[in-house]
């Protein structure tokens, strides 16, 4: 069974500095990579998207993927207290054509 | 332009209580997903539908769970004789292309429905 695996947290990271965020997956044949952002009570919410191996910068985010070592990560720069947040990893592929998600890391931002 | 809408935002159902969720996805999206999050989870995936055909239900849970898109826009995820496990918030997501050959695209999901049974 394909599976997305995070860290829990909470990630506590001062303002401004770098917030870096990772996820592993288990099924090889996973083509497509996304991070989600989640506020309290709310659903998610498309920040990146990754599809090949190497880094995707879309302003303050840069996503990295690795397939040899099935892993992907989430870089926040300048983090601002708005980027407090559960970030999820989605994985496509493996059988199912919907989404896999890792249960979420939880980011805070300390002003 | 106009996200993915659904309705209702909130659901109290009792148990045994048949429930309708609706779905009204991004305009010409072609797929179109359901996902169930329950809290402190990610979301997961229920069914997904390319248009109107319904390829992907390998998620439902049970039989009591039904979903449908009948013309390719609207869709209505159904809950039969609704159970305590079943309190959880309900997403759809839409996507502009087709999941092919295991690459889905960006999902954009809506706001969700709450249900709790009680």
């Amino acid at each position: 069974q394909k599976e997305v695996e995070q860290n829990s947290g909470p990630l506590s990271v001062p303002e401004g500095a770098i917030a870096s965020l990772n996820c592993t997956y288990s099924d090889r044949v996973s083509q497509s990579f996304f991070w989600y952002r989640q506020y309290s009570g709310k659903s998610p919410e498309l920040i990146m998207s990754i599809y090949s191996n190497g880094d995707k910068e879309d302003g303050r985010f840069t996503a990295q993927l690795n397939k040899a070592s099935q892993y992907v990560s989430l870089l926040i720069r300048d983090s601002q207290p708005s980027d407090s947040a559960t970030y999820l990893c989605a994985v496509s592929g493996g059988g199912a054509d919907g989404l896999t998600f890792g249960k979420g890391t939880h980011l805070i931002i300390q002003p | 332009g106009a996200g993915v809408s659904q309705s209702p935002r909130y659901k109290v159902a009792k148990r045994g209580q048949d429930v309708a969720l609706r779905c009204d996805p991004i305009s010409g999206h072609v797929s179109l997903f359901w996902y169930q999050q329950a809290l402190g989870q990610g979301p997961e995936f229920l069914t997904y539908f390319q248009n109107e055909a319904q390829l992907d239900k390998s998620g439902l849970p049970s039989d009591r769970f039904f979903a449908e898109r009948p013309e390719g826009s609207v869709s209505t995820l159904k809950i039969q004789r609704t159970q305590q496990e079943d309190s959880a918030v309900y997403l759809c997501a839409s996507s502009l292309k087709a999941v092919f050959r295991d690459r889905a695209y960006e999902q954009y999901f809506g706001p969700g429905t709450r249900l709790t049974v009680t």
